[in-house]
């Protein structure tokens, strides 16, 4: 089955605890990206990536890294998590570019910083 | 810049009832329109698209029209289910660009 397969679904932690959330998709995707989503604020986009060892930064990428070592994967790292960066999110991807290959969502990692 | 606006929410309504979510955007150029989907405790999901004006896209019951004169891509669906019940997020694709913009999203909830 074809998936955006994020882990974990809920992760609590302290601030200054280096964390990381794991996405890997199954469908050879070129393009991935990581968005948080925040009531009021819809979805904005932290990291995206173009392809293997290419990577950009999105509108809020403070506080946040990525890597794009392989292609199935696009790992989500806080070096040292905020209060602020409690948040709900999303890894997606997509084949190619353009409008005609639409976004593939994970499932969600709720996050709190406390 | 480039831009979506959704109107606020909770949209609630019986079962049945006619839908109309309303999304304007701000775009230079000829960006294509999305309307994304997302059920509790999942990711969005493609719900429809259109990329040119006066385009029509429409999947399970729902249906949006690109209107370039009022910039707007206002998502209806005549007949309402509770298994409608999601967030609706309108989006925007601006021409020449790699990026969707995304609205606030909107709750619509549906009670029997």
């Amino acid at each position: 089955e074809a998936q955006v397969t994020q882990n974990p679904r809920y992760l609590i932690t302290v601030t200054g605890k280096k964390l990381t959330v794991t996405c890997s998709q199954n469908m050879n995707h070129e393009y991935m990206s990581w968005y948080r989503q925040d009531p009021g604020l819809g979805l904005r986009q932290i990291y995206y990536s173009m392809n293997v060892e290419v990577t950009d930064k999105g509108d809020v990428p403070e506080g946040y890294k990525v890597s794009r070592k392989e292609k199935r994967n696009f790992p989500l790292i806080l070096e040292s998590p905020s209060p602020n960066q409690t948040s709900l999110y999303f890894c997606a991807s997509r084949r190619g570019t353009g409008v005609n290959s639409p976004l593939h969502f994970g499932n969600g990692t709720r996050l709190t910083v406390t | 810049g480039n831009s979506v606006t959704q109107m606020e929410g909770p949209v609630t309504l019986s079962e049945e009832a006619f839908l109309t979510i309303n999304c304007t955007y701000t775009a230079t150029g000829y960006p294509s329109l999305f309307w994304y989907v997302q059920y509790p405790g999942e990711g969005l999901q493609l719900l429809l698209k259109a990329t040119k004006a006066d385009d029509k896209g429409s999947n399970k019951g729902f249906e949006a029209t690109y209107r370039k004169e009022t910039t707007s891509f206002h998502l209806e669906k005549g007949s309402v289910q509770v298994s409608d019940s999601a967030v609706y997020f309108c989006a925007l694709f601006p021409w020449g660009t790699d990026k969707l913009i995304f609205g606030t999203g909107t709750r619509l909830q549906v009670f029997p």
